[in-house]
């Protein structure tokens, strides 16, 4: 079964601080995702990959950069972490007609 | 704006009844539909999909309508369960210049009552 795992499972970071968001798939997917969830906009994508060492901007990429060195890892990267950043994000992967995500099971990130 | 659209934000229905779900969205070059269920702490986990060459595809209790000329789709849930009551996210997407990314509603949150 398809195996996405990330890490931290929740976070408490300061504003201003440095944040990094992990996850790792062992499903042999080409195409890596990072949302953020949100109470009353579901699911916001923030980048995306489908090969390693090249990202992609998703729809609310701004605060955030993201890294794929390798086909099986994908971070997100907060350089300056902000209030308006508190949130669940999810990772997920899928191949290349990206028709099923497989979630991981989601950071909690407060920023204080 | 928001790409896809999910109207409700809740939605409640008495066990044994039929749950419609709706989604509305803007890009007609969206080719894949799909709904999601997410339970709270839990990630979401594809329900059932369908590709724009179908107006609908059934499976079990589940079923998907698409209507292409009016950018809509909808899960409709028949003999509805209280352990159907989570958060249903629709989602579309397309394969463009290989590139493959889908896009999410806000959600609708189904409670079936007992």
């Amino acid at each position: 079964e398809a195996a996405v795992t990330q890490s931290p499972r929740s976070k408490v970071a300061v504003t201003g601080g440095k944040v990094t968001l992990s996850c790792h798939q062992t499903n042999n997917h080409d195409y890596m995702y990072w949302y953020r969830q949100d109470t009353g906009h579901g699911l916001r994508l923030i980048h995306y990959s489908y090969v390693a060492d090249s990202t992609e901007k998703g729809d609310i990429p701004d605060g955030y950069k993201a890294s794929r060195p390798s086909q099986e890892n994908f971070s997100l990267i907060l350089e300056l972490a902000s209030l308006s950043q508190t949130a669940v994000y999810f990772c997920a992967s899928s191949g290349l007609s990206a028709e099923t995500l497989y979630f991981g099971s989601g950071t909690r990130l407060t920023v204080l | 704006g928001q790409q896809v659209k999910q109207s409700s934000p809740s939605l409640t229905v008495q066990e044994g009844g039929i749950s419609i779900l709706n989604c509305d969205y803007e890009n007609d070059m969206f080719d894949y539909f799909a709904w999601y269920k997410k339970y709270p702490d839990n990630s979401p986990t594809l329900l059932i999909s369908v590709r724009s060459n179908v107006d609908k595809r059934e499976d079990g209790r589940l079923t998907v309508f698409l209507n292409k000329s009016g950018k809509h789709f909808s899960l409709h849930i028949t003999a509805s369960q209280p352990e159907d009551t989570a958060v249903y996210l629709c989602a579309a997407g397309m394969n463009q210049g290989g590139s493959a990314k889908l896009i999410f509603g806000e959600g609708t949150k189904l409670t079936v009552s007992s």
